[in-house]
Formats: C-alpha cells, sequence, structure tokens
C-alpha cells in the first residue's frame, strides 16, 4: 500500500533553515510528479511546491518562492524541501502528496509540523 | 496569486443537500477543468473527494458531485450525514503551472 512519510519538521528560530524529507513506498516513486502543501495553525491548507516525476521541473508558491527548494531522490524513493530564511509566518505542519492527475493528489503523508520562533 | 474564494461556513440538516462555492479568474477556475476538492476532518490529513471538477475517485459516495460554471467551480453534497461534518477545500491548476487553494469552507451538520 502506498505510503508517505514526512519527517524533519522542529523548533527553528527565525532566518535559520531546516530540510523536510517525505519517504514514499508502494508505488513507483519516479512515475509521480509530488506536491508539499502546508497548513499553518487554525489556518486553511497552502499550496507550496511541486517538482516534477523526473525532478526536471520545479513550481513555488509566491510566499516561498526564492526561499524554498523542492527536490527528489529516487534512488531513496524520497522527497525534500529544503527550507531557507524561515519567517514566523512559514509556521505550519507541511504535508507531501502524491500527484496523480494535476490537483488530483490521491496520496497524503499525515504532515510533520514546523515551528519558526525565536 | 491569491486564494481561491469560498464561503467561511455553510450548514446543513442530515438528508439536507448543500453547495460549496469555489470561485477563481480566468487565470485558474475559469481556464482549466482541473478543479479538485479536499474533505479534512480535525487533525487529519486531507482526503480527495472530487477531481477534474466533476470526477469521483472510488470509495466516495455518490452523494458528492462537483461541477463548474465559468470562473466559479462547486462542490454539492447531497443526503447530509453526520460524517459530513468537515473542512471542504478546492484546489485549481493556474496559468503559471502553480496551484492554488481555497480559502477552506466549515461544513456544520446541524
Amino acid at each position: 500500500q502506498v505510503q508517505l512519510v514526512e519527517s524533519g519538521g522542529g523548533v527553528v528560530q527565525p532566518g535559520r533553515s531546516l530540510r523536510l524529507s517525505c519517504a514514499a513506498s508502494g508505488f513507483t516513486f519516479s512515475r509521480n510528479a509530488m506536491h508539499w502543501v502546508r497548513q499553518a495553525p487554525g489556518k486553511g491548507l497552502e499550496w507550496v511546491a511541486v517538482i516534477a516525476y523526473d525532478g526536471s521541473t520545479q513550481y513555488y508558491g509566491d510566499s516561498v518562492r526564492g526561499r524554498f527548494t523542492i527536490s527528489r531522490d529516487t534512488s531513496k524513493n524520497t522527497l525534500y524541501l529544503q527550507l531557507n530564511g524561515l519567517r514566523p509566518e512559514d509556521t505550519a505542519v507541511y504535508y507531501c502528496a502524491k500527484e496523480e492527475g494535476t490537483t488530483r493528489f490521491d496520496y497524503w503523508g499525515q504532515g510533520t509540523l514546523v515551528i519558526v520562533s525565536s | 496569486q491569491s486564494a481561491l474564494t469560498q464561503p467561511a461556513s455553510v450548514s446543513g440538516s442530515p438528508g439536507q443537500s448543500i453547495t460549496i462555492s469555489c470561485t477563481g479568474t480566468t487565470s485558474d477556475v475559469g481556464n482549466y477543468n482541473y478543479v479538485s476538492w479536499y474533505q479534512q476532518h480535525p487533525g487529519k490529513a486531507p482526503r480527495l473527494m472530487i477531481y477534474d471538477v466533476t470526477n469521483r475517485p472510488s470509495g466516495v459516495s455518490n452523494r458528492f458531485s462537483g461541477s463548474k460554471s465559468g470562473n466559479t467551480a462547486s462542490l454539492t453534497i447531497s443526503g447530509l450525514q453526520a460524517e459530513d461534518e468537515a473542512d471542504y477545500y478546492c484546489i485549481s491548476y493556474t496559468t503559471s503551472s502553480t496551484r492554488v487553494f481555497g480559502g477552506g469552507t466549515k461544513l456544520t451538520v446541524l
């Protein structure tokens, strides 16, 4: 069965960096685009980034472009999100999601919490 | 890219039908049939309910249906049940190849 397991969250000071990971299993990782979606405490879902199935293209939401980088390692079946220049407003649960269609995310991880605070 | 516009809350009694709207622009909802809807219960990951405007994944009740007219997509839930009480989010593809979510709608089953 498909599983997505995020890790790497924690408490970090403003301006610092963090790398999130999403370990994928139960499907052919190299065949699907992958997304990161976040949710601030008590707020709605915010789309963060997408990476193509082969890693050739990446797109980002306006609020993270230039600070976050999405990548993937097919040999490890793992998706990453590098978070640089963190701000308090980046505090959120970060989910990875498997794309089966353009906005069709059929599997989601359980999320990892990032708290940006001094 | 601004978030798609959804009502903050809707409510209905068991057995009734409700509709949640999702309004975008010609740069997103109005330009593509790539609108999906997600259900989220508190503390849980989102669950796909409708994709590509009208399609229902296997395992999703046929009480859930989707439609679109112009720049506005809609999710209709018929025969409301207590378990339908949750937050609902729409998402669209955009002309910048990004995606954008709606602000979310809290559904209360009275």
